[in-house]
């Protein structure tokens, strides 16, 4: 079974560009998240989709976005991007509805110059 | 909200030593408990888990008991491995009944030959 798949890998976008990032979930997952994950914030919660709903949203700005397909692959989107948006973006999916063990994929290293 | 503590700074210590990490919580319903750990380059893998008090997650020599009584779920490990380096994370499960993740900052782990 494939793991959870995160592309791209590696990005270098400028200030005030907009980014999309993609994660495709384990086959028969229908549970997305996703993190940021910094050297000083550490693993913060950004948004949870689970059949094409967002149901939980972290404290992150209107900048940060996402939204799931009918296939279950999500992509998270960012405006207006500043410099202390660089970061680990992880992606974790589910197969069930609550409480279930997450799989991460290897996260899309974003870089704002 | 809930939330999870893990105690600071790196640990190093020599191959075949006793490793422990603290890690305690807090949560307003009954969580699920979760050690992760993460190579470098690589997100995160699921070490162990806990669904409820007193159950012992374990695997690949590691071990953590969820203490309601005292709100923690310490990681130990009986004779490290140089394999074992990595950073380990402590997380659990929101109370409201979803996917959400809450993780603790995160321990370095250096094991030396």
């Amino acid at each position: 079974k494939a793991g959870v798949t995160q592309t791209p890998r590696y990005l270098i976008k400028t200030r005030g560009q907009q980014v999309t990032l993609s994660c495709s979930p384990i086959s028969g997952h229908r549970s997305v998240s996703w993190y940021q994950q910094t050297p000083g914030q550490g693993l913060q919660f950004l948004f949870e989709y689970f059949s094409e709903t967002q149901r939980n949203k972290g404290n992150f700005p209107g900048r940060f976005s996402g939204r799931q397909f009918s296939n279950s692959r999500s992509e998270m989107n960012v405006s207006t991007l500043e410099l202390g948006d660089s970061a680990l973006y992880l992606c974790a999916s589910s197969q069930g509805q609550t409480n279930t063990e997450a799989f991460f994929g290897q996260g899309t290293r974003l870089t704002v110059v | 909200g809930d939330s999870v503590t893990q105690m600071e700074g790196p640990v190093t210590l020599s191959e075949e030593a006793f490793l422990t990490i603290n890690c305690t919580y807090t949560a307003t319903g009954y969580p699920s408990l979760f050690w992760y750990v993460q190579y470098p380059g690589e997100g995160l893998q699921l070490l162990l888990k806990a669904t409820k008090a007193d159950d012992k997650g374990s695997n690949k020599g590691f071990e953590a008991t969820y203490r309601k009584e005292t709100t923690s779920f310490h990681l130990e490990k009986g004779s490290v491995q140089v394999s074992d380096s990595a950073v380990y994370f402590c997380a659990l499960s929101d109370s409201e009944g979803n996917n959400r993740l809450a993780f603790g900052k995160g321990n370095q782990v250096v094991v030396i030959p």
